[in-house]
This record gives C-alpha cells, sequence and structure tokens, in this order.
C-alpha cells in the first residue's frame, strides 16, 4: 500500500512569502502529524490532526498553521516566512492515536532565501 | 518536565562489532518509548517500540532494545553492525497523542 506522501519535496521561497506543503496520508489513516527538522532543534512537533480537528498543538508561532480535510489529507500554511523557517517538515500519519507510533513521510525540504 | 535524552551525538563502530546507542527516559507512569532511524535526505522509519510486557523488545533490521526501569533507560542494540546501519538514530516518547524525540544519535559504521 501507498505510504505518506508529502509534496513538492523542495521548494524555496522569499523572505515575506507564504507556503502551503502538501500530506497525503496512508489510506485509513485518520491523524496526520507535522514535524520541523532543523540541525540546530532537532524534531520539533508542530500539530496533529485528527478528523479535521487540531488536537495538539506545539510552541511555534501563528504564522504555522495547519488543516486537514475530510479525506485526511493535510496542508500546513507558513505565512510570513523568515530565514530561520528553513527545514526539513515531515508529516507522519497514525491509524487513531499517535501513542503507538507514526509512519513519516520523505518530508518537503524549505530553503528560504 | 518530561524528556528522553541521547547522550553521545556520534558513535562510531566497526563492522560486525556489537552496537549500542544510549537513551535514558524522565516520563511519569508507565511510558511507551520507540526507536526510529532516519538515512539522508529521508523521512523517520519506525525500528521499535516498547509499551507494556518484555522488557526485550525486537525490531526491524535486527535492532533491539531493552526496558530498564530501574536505570530510566532504553539503549538500542545490534548484535552485530553493517555499513548499511549508519544513520540518524532517535529515540522518541508519546506523550498526549504526540511523540517527542530526543536529539539524535548519528551511528557510523565503519567497514
Amino acid at each position: 500500500k501507498a505510504g505518506v506522501t508529502q509534496t513538492p519535496r523542495y521548494l524555496i521561497k522569499t523572505r515575506g512569502q507564504q507556503v502551503t506543503l502538501s500530506c497525503s496520508p496512508i489510506s485509513g489513516h485518520r491523524s496526520v502529524s507535522w514535524y520541523q527538522q532543523t540541525p540546530g532543534q532537532g524534531l520539533q512537533f508542530l500539530f496533529e490532526y485528527f478528523s479535521e480537528t487540531q488536537r495538539n498543538k506545539g510552541n511555534f508561532p501563528g504564522r504555522f498553521s495547519g488543516r486537514q480535510f475530510s479525506n485526511s489529507r493535510s496542508e500546513m500554511n507558513v505565512s510570513t516566512l523568515e530565514l530561520g523557517d528553513s527545514a526539513l517538515y515531515l508529516c507522519a500519519s497514525s491509524r487513531g492515536s499517535p501513542d503507538y507510533g507514526y509512519t513519516f513521510g520523505s518530508g518537503t525540504r524549505l530553503t528560504v532565501v | 518536565a518530561q524528556s528522553v535524552a541521547q547522550p553521545e551525538d556520534q558513535v562510531n563502530v566497526a563492522e560486525g562489532n556489537p552496537l549500542t546507542v544510549k537513551c535514558t527516559y524522565s516520563v511519569s507512569g508507565n511510558p511507551y518509548l520507540f526507536w526510529y532511524v532516519q538515512y539522508p535526505n529521508r523521512g523517520l522509519q519506525f525500528l521499535l517500540k516498547y509499551i507494556t510486557g518484555d522488557n526485550l523488545v525486537k525490531g526491524s533490521y535486527g535492532f533491539e532494545a531493552e526496558f530498564n526501569k530501574s536505570q530510566t533507560s532504553f539503549h538500542l542494540k545490534k548484535p552485530s553492525a553493517l555499513v548499511s546501519d549508519s544513520a540518524l538514530y532517535f529515540c522518541a516518547y508519546s506523550s498526549a497523542s504526540k511523540i517527542i524525540f530526543g536529539s539524535g544519535t548519528r551511528l557510523s559504521i565503519r567497514p
């Protein structure tokens, strides 16, 4: 079966722009979580959605937002991009609670110039 | 505060030798603990998890981990390392429907 699909794989944006990243979870998985990975901060939790509702949110500014659609696909948006937003953004899905583990996508590498 | 700690940024092992990647936890109650591996330019891959039961957990690619409650540790082990095991390894715990990761340990296996 298909894994977690993230698009695009690579993205270059300019400071001040906004960006939308997409994640399609494994079929049947209703929970989607997003992480930011940087060399300095490691893996940081952004938010988690289940059945179109945000269940959990990490400690990120309001410029970072997300949503989930009825087919469980999820998008995250970052507005007013800053250089520090350059990172690998990872999406992960699970059937119900993430407590039992995730399946990760390959990520979107965002570079802000 | 709850956390997992990976005390070593880098571990170097010769191929064929046993390997250990260390993790200690500070998590209340009965922790759910995980190990994930990340290869270059890829997402994380699940290796194994401890939820309850046997303290020795067997996972993918010949890896295993031992849950030690008295030492609050969950070290990842493999009896004989392969060059292809070279990657970034993360210990993690779950809390309130999210998984929190340690800082990662880079494992380098030399031929």
